[in-house]
């Protein structure tokens, strides 16, 4: 089956700085992308939709500009934490759409703790 | 906009009993269907998904879900459940037409006891 990647899969910053996480589609082109975030014992959540050369569409509630997604081709996003904060801590889960089939499948997820 | 509603947050369970996880969905347009399953610090993995067809799905480690359109419903079925599947299973819905944006049930926590 087709395989998402994310790197890093973990990571550990201090405040106020920024982290990158990558999500890549190794075997086929994503046309969508979608980031989520998951806090301890609970769903994942929507943050955002990407199209490969457009500007990702925010949910509510999701600061685009603490929140910043590039999709720069078609099979990578990253999404950008910027000045990151102890309440950012959570874990960070990309999926990809395309294939024959046009399914979404999900890469391994991130854990962001920010000190 | 689609929602997901999984009724049970917890569901303890002894093992090599059946299992019924539930889940209800809204939605006023096509939709998919898909159950997850997630282990402690680990991403997801795809347990079965209803495009279209038949309303049984069966999907991997003997696990099987019914598309009941009437009752918007989705749930999902083990008849024998073992240790090993102790863990988090996410109901969730993508819009069809909509992007295919997929939205994520509360989850329920399966708990399979010796």
């Amino acid at each position: 089956g087709a395989v998402v990647s994310q790197h890093p899969s973990w990571v550990i910053c201090k405040s106020g700085t920024s982290v990158k996480i990558e999500c890549r589609s190794l075997d086929f082109q994503a046309t969508t992308m979608f980031w989520y975030r998951q806090f301890p014992k609970q769903s994942l959540m929507l943050m955002a939709t990407s199209n490969e050369g457009s500007k990702a569409t925010y949910e509510q509630g999701v600061e685009k500009d603490k929140f910043l997604i590039n999709h720069a081709s078609l099979t990578l996003s990253t999404l950008t934490v910027t000045s990151a904060h102890p309440e950012d801590s959570s874990f960070y889960i990309c999926s990809a759409r395309g294939g024959v089939v046009n399914e979404q499948f999900f890469g391994p997820g991130t854990r962001l703790t920010v000190l | 906009a689609q929602s997901v509603t999984q009724l049970d947050s917890q569901v303890p369970v002894f093992e090599e009993a059946p299992v019924e996880l539930r889940c209800n969905y809204s939605s006023s347009v096509s939709v998919y269907l898909f159950w997850y399953v997630q282990y402690p610090n680990q991403g997801l993995q795809l347990l079965l998904k209803y495009l279209s067809g038949s309303t049984l799905v069966k999907g991997i480690n003997g696990f099987e879900a019914e598309f009941n359109k009437s009752q918007t419903s989705f749930h999902l079925r083990k008849p024998s459940v073992h240790i090993s599947d102790t863990a988090e299973y996410f109901c969730a819905v993508s819009d069809v037409n909509g992007g295919f944006k997929t939205i994520f049930g509360a989850g329920t926590r399966l708990f399979v006891k010796a």
